[in-house]
């Protein structure tokens, strides 16, 4: 079955510092990711997907199929980053599968 | 161009009562779904939608009806809520499936309570 493990639940880093958000996956075929945001009194939104190896916002994700992780990293934070942060995966059967959650907070 | 559309935004029923949610997008998107997000919890897929005519099941249906009669609304009923219902449930519709190269839009959510 297919798992999206979102470790944290809360981070929170100084303005400036770099800033890692853990994704884990488990799925036994090929797995098509994604980080959606949400920013506050926002609706979700796509941030970036893993096929098109883009920078949004700063942003960066690389899969990393041997260790089954699709961490989201930014070098520096910015406070606009201040959001919650969601890691999902997709089978190609209409169904994103979504983790928990990481609610990031930047510290000015 | 309002994109995905929910209402209510916030809804309070009693146990056994019925209620249908709105979703409507105005971007003629094929696929549509309904998610619900529980506390500490992931979305996770109620039901969706192909296309006008075809709806199937999610990961969590039970209790839930929906119908896809226009390519523009996917309703959610809830046929006699109970309290394992409360959550905020999501709609989101895409140009196609949902894969690498097709991005899903959410409606901002509707929070509803079962007491």
């Amino acid at each position: 079955a297919q798992r999206v493990t979102q470790p944290e639940k809360l981070l929170s880093v100084f303005k400036g510092a770099p800033v890692e958000l853990k994704c884990n996956y488990s799925y036994s075929g090929s797995p098509e990711l994604f980080w959606y945001v949400q920013y506050s009194r926002q609706r979700l939104q796509l941030l970036l997907r893993h096929i098109s190896r883009e920078s949004i916002k700063g942003f960066t994700a690389d899969l990393n199929k041997g260790e089954t992780s699709f961490h989201l990293k930014k070098p520096f934070a910015q406070e606009e980053d201040s959001a919650m942060y969601y890691c999902a995966l997709t089978t190609g059967a209409n169904n994103l599968f979504f983790g928990t959650g990481t609610r990031l907070t930047v510290i000015p | 161009n309002a994109g995905v559309t929910q209402t209510p935004k916030f809804q309070v029923l009693k146990t056994g009562q019925s209620m249908t949610l709105q979703c409507a997008q105005d971007m003629n998107h094929e696929y549509m779904s309904w998610y619900r997000q529980d506390p500490g919890m992931g979305l996770r897929l109620i039901h969706y939608s192909v296309g006008a005519g075809i709806t199937d099941q999610g990961e969590v249906p039970n209790g839930y009806n929906v119908s896809r009669s226009t390519t523009e609304d996917f309703p959610l009923r809830l046929l006699s809520a109970a309290p394992s219902q409360t959550s905020v449930y999501f709609c989101a519709s895409s140009y196609g499936r949902v894969a690498s190269n097709t991005e899903a839009f959410f409606g901002q959510g509707t929070r509803l309570t079962v007491v």
